[in-house]
This record gives structure tokens, sequence and C-alpha cells, in this order.
């Protein structure tokens, strides 16, 4: 049930864009995002609920295709304080928790 | 306001012994979940609730018990420790539908 990221690391010069994609087998209610600093707990970046719906926080943005199961995280312009790992849970439907993927290590450099 | 706290921050233990994780919010949340991180992995669940009195397991329960007598503790519970129960345990809160889990700081378990 665990959903699948690509690319598992990615570096970035400041600047720069990256997309984010998490892909799961199951079919889903929401999708989260989240982003972990090294030693940190995850913080939240954004719930996508069925619909499609495309949601944006600053110059993070991301969308969901529920027919495929696929979610794609969007960083453009990236700023050194982006880098970390950023994970997505799944809810499937009928769920009552998360399943997370095992991340995306951005790093951004100047 | 807090939000998720959890005790102890670190902690070493010899093999065979116990110990309770704790996990108190208060943001009166009904969901609460327990996730271990091995390095460079995600986030596993082991326990959740639902509600006060209400538990299920998750993807990697075994070696650990949960319960849920009150809304805002959900303490985890290892017996008999072990090498591989060695991570960084996370507990989160969240009262679903569109909400975000909150997570604690988490507690750096060593078993030796």
């Amino acid at each position: 049930q665990q959903p699948v990221q690509s690319p598992q690391a990615v570096i970035l010069r400041e600047g720069e864009d990256a997309v984010i994609n998490c892909s799961s087998s199951k079919a889903l209610y929401s999708v989260h995002w989240y982003r972990q600093k090294h030693g940190e707990a995850p913080v939240f970046l954004m719930i996508l609920l069925k619909g499609g719906e495309q949601k944006g926080h600053e110059k993070i943005s991301a969308s969901f295709n529920e027919k495929k199961q696929q979610s794609s995280l969007y960083l453009t312009a990236s700023q050194l304080s982006y880098s970390g790992t950023y994970f997505c849970g799944t809810e499937p439907t009928g769920a009552n928790n998360l399943f997370f993927g095992t991340g995306t290590r951005l790093t951004v450099i100047p | 306001n807090a939000g998720v706290t959890q005790t102890p921050k670190f902690r070493i233990l010899k093999i065979g012994q116990s110990m309770t994780l704790q996990c108190t919010q208060d943001m009166n949340h009904n969901y609460m979940y327990w996730y271990r991180q091995d390095p460079g992995m995600g986030l596993k669940l082991i326990y959740y609730s639902v509600g006060a009195g209400i538990t299920d397991k998750g993807e990697v329960p075994n070696g650990y018990n949960v319960s849920r007598s009150t809304t805002e503790d959900f303490p985890l519970r290892l017996e008999l420790a072990a090498p591989s129960q060695t991570s960084v345990y996370f507990c989160a809160s969240t009262n679903w539908g569109d909400q975000p889990q909150h997570f604690g700081d988490g507690t750096r378990l060593s078993i030796l």
C-alpha cells in the first residue's frame, strides 16, 4: 500500500524548478505532502482531496490525478530553505490512516 | 498551545527491557497515530486510534502495544525490546477530513 515516489533524490541550484511524483496502486481519497528537515519532525505542506484540485502554497503547488492515483509536487524558483526530504502520504478510499512514501531528498545549492 | 508533546526525546534501552513512549496532544483531536522512521526511510504506521477506547493495528504492530483511555493521551508500549526496534518514533494527531497531521518532535530510541 506504500506509494512510490520519484525521483529518490534531486540537487538544484537556487532558482531552478523541480517536480516530485507520487504514485499509488490503490484508489485514493486524498494525498498529503510533508517536508522533513534533518533531525526534525515532518511539517505539513498541503492536502489534495479527491476531485483533482490543484493547490498552491507560495511557490510550491501540487496536483492530484485521481484516475491515475498520482500526485505531483511542483517547486518553482527554489530557495535554500526548500532543502529537505519530501514525503507524500496517501489515504486510500475508506481508510483512517496514511501510507507514506520513502521520500525524495531535495538539496538546493547556491 | 503545545500541540503534540512526546517524551522522552532520547532513550537507550538494553535488549529485553520494556518502556513506554508518551504522547499527549492539546488540540482535542480524535485521531492519533504512532509511526516509526528508520534511517533514510519513510514513516511506517505502528498503531492508530480514532477515539478514546478505540485502537487498531497499522503496518508494523509486532512488538508494540497501545492504549487510548483519554482523548489527549496515546502511549506506546515496547515489551521485550529488540535491536530491530531501534528507530525514531513519531506521534501525530488530526481531526481528519481535510485536516493535516500534526507531529510531535519524536523520540530517538536505541536498543543495545
